[in-house]
C-alpha cells in the first residue's frame, strides 16, 4: 500500500515568514497527527484528527501554528510567523483509528529551517 | 501529562554484541509500550510493540520486556549487525478514548563492523 506521503521535503525560510506543509494519509486511515521532531529528540505531538475533528491539539502553539483536515482526508499545518526555535522535522503520521493500538505510519517529514 | 524517559542516549556496541535500551514512564495507566526505529533522514517505523496484558514479546532478534509495577519496559536486541545502526524511540501510551503516544528522547545506536 502506498504511504503516508508528505510535501515539500525541504523549506528555508526566514523568520517571521509564513509556511505551510502538507500531508496525504494512508488510504481509509481516520486518524491522523502531526509531530514536531527537534534534532535530537523525539517525536512531539503538536495535533490529532480523527476523520476532520481535532482530538487534541493540547500542545499546538495557537498563536502561530494551525492545522486542518477539511475533508477528512489531506490535512495541512501552517506557522505564521515562523520563529528560529520552529526549525525542526514535521512528521505527518496516520493510523486506522483512535483506539492505542493502532500502528502509527509516517511519512518521510518536511525539514524546516528557519534562519 | 505522561513523560516517558530512554537511556542511554548513545550506545556503542561491536557487531554479534547485544545492546539494550531503556525507558521508564510515569502514567501508571498507559498500557501500550511501541518502538520505533529511525534511519538517518528516513521516517519512524515501527519495529516492535508490547501490551500491558503481557510482560515479554520477541520478534527474531528484538524482544521487548515490560514491568508494570516499575514502569519501565526495555528493547533487547542480540546479534547486533551494521544495519541496526539508527536512532530507537519509546513511547507510552493508554487505550481507550483519543489515545496520543508520548515518545522518549531516543537511543543512536552504533553497531561497528
Amino acid at each position: 500500500e502506498a504511504g503516508v506521503a508528505q510535501s515539500p521535503r525541504y523549506k528555508i525560510i526566514e523568520k517571521r515568514q509564513s509556511v505551510a506543509f502538507w500531508c496525504n494519509p494512508i488510504s481509509g486511515h481516520a486518524t491522523l497527527y502531526w509531530y514536531q521532531q527537534i534534532l535530537g529528540q523525539g517525536p512531539k505531538l503538536l495535533i490529532q484528527f480523527q476523520n476532520n475533528g481535532v482530538v487534541d491539539d493540547s500542545q499546538l502553539p495557537k498563536d502561530r501554528f494551525s492545522a486542518e483536515r477539511l475533508k477528512g482526508v489531506d490535512s495541512t499545518l501552517k506557522i505564521q510567523p515562523a520563529k528560529l526555535e520552529d526549525s525542526a522535522v514535521y512528521l505527518c503520521a496516520s493510523s486506522l483509528q483512535t483506539r492505542s493500538y493502532n500502528e502509527q505510519f509516517f511519512g518521510p517529514g518536511t525539514r524546516l529551517t528557519v534562519l | 501529562g505522561e513523560n516517558v524517559e530512554q537511556h542511554p542516549s548513545t550506545l556503542s556496541v561491536q557487531e554479534g554484541d547485544s545492546a539494550v535500551i531503556k525507558c521508564t514512564y510515569s502514567d501508571s495507566a498507559s498500557n501500550y509500550f511501541p518502538w520505533y526505529k529511525q534511519e538517518l533522514g528516513k521516517r519512524p517505523q515501527l519495529i516492535i510493540d508490547i501490551r500491558s496484558n503481557v510482560g515479554e514479546k520477541k520478534d527474531q532478534r528484538i524482544a521487548v520486556t515490560l514491568n508494570k509495577t516499575a514502569k519501565h519496559f526495555s528493547l533487547h536486541i542480540t546479534e547486533t549487525q551494521p544495519e541496526d545502526s539508527a536512532v530507537y524511540f519509546c513511547a507510552a501510551s493508554k487505550a481507550g478514548g483519543y489515545s496520543t503516544l508520548t515518545f522518549g528522547k531516543g537511543t543512536m545506536l552504533l553497531v561497528s563492523p
